[in-house]
């Protein structure tokens, strides 16, 4: 069966440090992956997604990026953390096509002070 | 653009009661998918229950069922004989025919009082 890891669980970074969030999905291959935010009380916002290694789309412009370096990985990073980065981070895979839904990773919440 | 909405911040409905979250889309599609997704405290997104916009039967999974009415472009989550275990954040979510991103809704927040 398929199965999603994403660590660390949780995580506090001083303002200006780096990030990486990884994610590995076991299980399937080319799966696509999704990396989400979820800001205190309200829906996911979907921050990145990739269809293959090295194919990273960005869905809003902000301080983060995404690395795709194998076809079951997937990383979320900084250069300089700011204080508007903090908020609990969702790694999901799917399939493709038809009513394939999203399976999501615990999730990491970050706290940036 | 595609946007979900889910006009109840918050539901409460006493366990083995009947309770119906909302939500309505906007899409100019004809084909497309739409799902409910529940969070509970663990913060774990769950999936509920799917539906395929083309199929005219409701989907049902066990107490959760659909209400889906395409003209009108909604689509409520029933839970029936409510459990305690059922409290945490319903999240709908549409998907369209030919992409795999999903648009979530704002959240409803589930109370389930004993």
């Amino acid at each position: 069966s398929q199965t999603i890891h994403q660590w660390p669980a949780t995580l506090v970074q001083p303002v200006g440090s780096p990030l990486s969030l990884e994610c590995t999905v076991e299980g399937t291959s080319n799966p696509n992956l999704y990396w989400y935010r979820q800001a205190a009380g309200r829906g996911l916002q979907l921050l990145f997604y990739s269809v293959g290694i090295g194919q990273i789309s960005s869905e809003v412009p902000q301080n983060l990026s995404a690395s795709r370096p194998q076809d079951r990985q997937f990383i979320l990073s900084s250069k300089k953390l700011l204080l508007s980065d903090s908020g609990f981070y969702l790694c999901a895979w799917s399939g493709r096509g038809g009513a394939v839904p999203q399976h999501f990773g615990d999730g990491t919440r970050l706290s940036i002070l | 653009a595609q946007t979900v909405t889910q006009s109840q911040p918050e539901m409460s409905v006493q366990e083995a009661e009947t309770v119906t979250l909302s939500c309505t889309y906007d899409t100019s599609e004809s084909d497309y998918y739409l799902f409910w997704y529940k969070q509970p405290p663990s913060r774990q997104m769950i999936l509920v229950i799917r539906q395929e916009a083309y199929k005219q039967q409701n989907a049902t999974e066990n107490r959760f069922s659909v209400n889906f009415q395409k003209a009108a472009k909604s689509f409520s989550l029933k839970i029936s004989d409510s459990q305690l275990g059922d409290a945490a954040m319903y999240f709908c979510a549409y998907r369209t025919y030919n992409t795999d991103k999903l648009i979530f809704g704002t959240g409803t927040r589930l109370q389930v009082f004993p």
